[in-house]
């Protein structure tokens, strides 16, 4: 399985300013995946990366609030824009195993929002 | 909308009990994974299943898939303090590479 990484691993801002979040993979992918998640919660998927188009985005999910970049096969990344106090949340990343079906994430990125 | 209904939310059980957690949908599902999750960790991939019917052991934890693939189970033996943690089940799709995820069960095993 892949070894993703994600940067910062926590961090907590100011309401109104954005945060990008990193996440670097140790080999090749096609697909990559940006969820978020509460704390002992379920996971909701923002948006599928796919290299070299546009990010596709869930229900309830806008590019202008969730921003994201895939510029080459192992790297991406989500920027959190004009945040507010219910973006807190974890931020997770994963990317598409051997087997389209599977997924492996990175460790997340904890954001909270004063 | 593919849903995957995940039961029981929470468990706290002794050490040594055995326990059961629940996923199931009206929809079927080509794949289902379970996935096990620690606080400050994203998940770990435990295991797919892909044909109903099919049951998986790994060590202590026993994973069926239903024969009309709707369905999931997985079984912790003699559960140990180490098996705390939230459990996620995910179904694959056929066609496309989105999962769709449980509520996930939080597993406190208590020493």
């Amino acid at each position: 399985s892949a070894v993703i990484s994600q940067k910062p691993s926590r961090d907590i801002c100011q309401r109104g300013t954005s945060l990008t979040i990193q996440c670097q993979v140790d080999s090749q992918v096609t697909m990559m995946f940006w969820y978020r998640q509460q704390p002992g919660q379920s996971l909701t998927l923002i948006a599928t990366a796919n290299q070299g188009s546009e990010a596709t985005y869930e229900s309830g999910f806008v590019i202008d609030k969730f921003p994201i970049s895939r510029p080459n096969l192992t790297f991406s990344t989500l920027t959190v824009s004009n945040m507010s106090p219910e973006d807190s949340s974890i931020y997770l990343c994963s990317v598409e195993g051997t087997f389209s079906y599977e997924q492996y994430f990175g460790p997340g990125t904890r954001l909270t929002v004063t | 909308t593919q849903l995957l209904e995940q039961s029981p939310q929470f468990l706290s059980i002794q050490e040594g009990e055995n326990l059961t957690v629940y996923c199931n949908s009206s929809s079927v599902f080509s794949s289902l994974q379970w996935y096990r999750q620690e606080p400050g960790e994203g998940p770990v991939l435990l295991v797919t299943v892909v044909t109903g019917g099919e049951v998986k052991k790994l060590k202590r934890l026993t994973f069926q898939f239903g024969d009309a693939r709707k369905d999931s189970s997985l079984h912790i033996t003699a559960a140990q303090p180490g098996d705390t943690g939230l459990y996620l089940c995910a179904g694959g799709r056929e066609y496309g590479n989105k999962l769709v995820f449980g509520a996930g069960t939080i597993l406190r095993v208590k020493s």
